[in-house]
């Protein structure tokens, strides 16, 4: 069974500042890894999806890497802004099934 | 392009009452899935459906079922709420089974609060 788990649980940064968020997976059999952004009361925003033959990929000021042998994945975020306080979440689409297993999720705060 | 949509955005409910949420998924997605993020849980696979027909259930009683139409939108049904069921329900799309690991794109979900 795939359990996705992500650390910390919670992270507080400047403004400006380079982070590093983390998420593992127990089962390296996945599809995918896909990295969402969660805004307060609201739905998921997808960000970054990592199909499990890539190492990573980049959107902007993001970029989210992908080891399945060791069965961890990371979201870099360069130049933090205050507009990047949500919630992250990461989810892996384990093969032989089609639905998502979601980790917690880091709640991050900007701090202007 | 229109993506997912989803009714209601928000729904108060007693306990015992029975509750069907509804989704429209992105035009030419077959698949439909939905998720519950309750309070202090996580986000948990609840129901996947393609084509009509139940493709996989996560681990949830049997008061929980939906159903999928010829347009490929669905409803989600929760008879005999309990208080445990107040929770965000998110909706995602996806094209079909063509080779799995299909991303799925989500709705805004509804917040369902039982009292």
């Amino acid at each position: 069974k795939q359990e996705v788990t992500q650390i910390p649980a919670a992270l507080s940064v400047p403004e400006g500042e380079n982070l590093v968020l983390n998420c593992s997976f127990t089962d390296s059999a996945i599809y995918n890894l896909q990295w969402f952004r969660q805004d307060p009361g609201k739905g998921l925003t997808s960000l970054l999806l990592i199909q499990s033959s890539q190492r990573e990929q980049t959107s902007g000021r993001l970029n989210a890497s992908l080891d399945k042998s060791s069965g961890r994945s990371t979201l870099y975020i360069a130049a933090s802004q205050p507009g990047d306080s949500a919630t992250y979440l990461c989810a892996a689409t384990p093969q032989g099934a089609q639905k998502l297993v979601f980790g917690q999720g880091t709640r991050l705060t900007i701090n202007p | 392009e229109a993506g997912v949509t989803q009714s209601p955005t928000h729904l108060i409910k007693t306990r015992g009452q029975q509750v069907t949420l509804r989704c429209s998924p992105i035009s030419g997605h077959t698949s439909v899935y939905w998720y519950q993020q309750a309070l202090g849980l996580g986000l948990q696979f609840l129901l996947w459906y393609d084509e009509g027909e139940e493709r996989n259930r996560g681990n949830f009683p049997p008061r929980f079922s939906g159903r999928q139409f010829p347009n490929y939108s669905s409803e989600l049904n929760v008879n005999a709420l309990e208080l445990e069921d107040s929770a965000l329900y998110l909706c995602a799309s996806s094209w079909g089974l063509a080779g799995g690991g299909e991303t799925q794109y989500f709705g805004p979900g509804t917040r369902l609060l039982v009292l």
